[in-house]
């Protein structure tokens, strides 16, 4: 089973800034990885597969990057929608896992 | 509109069965692969189960083959997770949805949580 890790667990960016998530896998899963938005009391939403590509609808400040083992989820200019809590999976092996989340709150 | 809605939640003890249904609209199931996703309070998701179009490949975590089975109604355009021998380790909520191949997750239900407690 491959283990993702988010870092950090908790960051703290005041609106109108930009946010930096890291995830790690514990063996290559190639480009085979997507993040996902959580809001309180909701399901995640997709925001990025294929490490970079961004659904329709999802805004542009949301961008990925990466490969194999070391990935980056960045969000420019927070907005307080934005707030949330990111998790990242791959999907090149099965079992599909997650990461823990990365809490996104306001400074 | 793409609307994927879990009912069949609660609380049962544990060892019960509980099953669960997902009841979808704005699309046909049959011709995508649908899964069961359930996130524990305060954890990362896990992904449960999963159900090609066709029917021919179906996963599951570790954690849960043996005692859970996915299924599909085409008539009903729903989707359905029977769970037995429920224990602690299965509380979650349990999410619905709908992937891209067998890759990642595109559409989600709003949950359905299973509490499983004596």
């Amino acid at each position: 089973e491959i283990l993702m890790t988010q870092s950090p667990a908790t960051l703290s960016v005041s609106p109108g800034e930009s946010a930096t998530l890291s995830c790690r896998a514990s063996q290559t899963v190639k480009y085979n990885l997507a993040w996902y938005q959580q809001r309180p009391g909701q399901a995640p939403r997709l925001l990025i597969y294929g490490s970079s590509t961004r659904p329709t609808g999802i805004p542009a400040r949301f961008s990925g990057s990466g490969s194999t083992t070391e990935f980056t989820l960045t969000i420019s200019s927070l907005q307080s929608e934005d707030f949330a809590i990111y998790f990242c999976q791959q999907y090149y092996s099965w079992p599909y896992t997650f990461g823990q989340g990365t809490q996104l709150e306001i400074k | 509109e793409v609307q994927l809605v879990e009912s069949g939640g609660g609380l049962i003890q544990p060892g019960g069965s509980l099953r669960l249904s997902c009841e979808v609209s704005g699309f046909t199931i049959s011709e995508y692969s649908m899964n069961w996703v359930r996130q524990a309070p305060g954890k990362g998701p896990e992904w449960v189960s999963g159900l090609s179009s066709a029917r021919n490949t179906i996963y599951y975590a570790d954690s849960v083959r043996g005692r859970f089975t996915i299924s599909r109604d085409d008539a009903k355009n729903s989707l359905y997770l029977q769970m037995n021998s429920l224990g602690d380790r299965d509380t979650a909520v349990y999410y619905c949805a709908r992937s891209s191949g067998f890759r990642f997750l595109v559409d989600w239900g709003q949950g359905a949580l299973v509490t499983v407690s004596s």
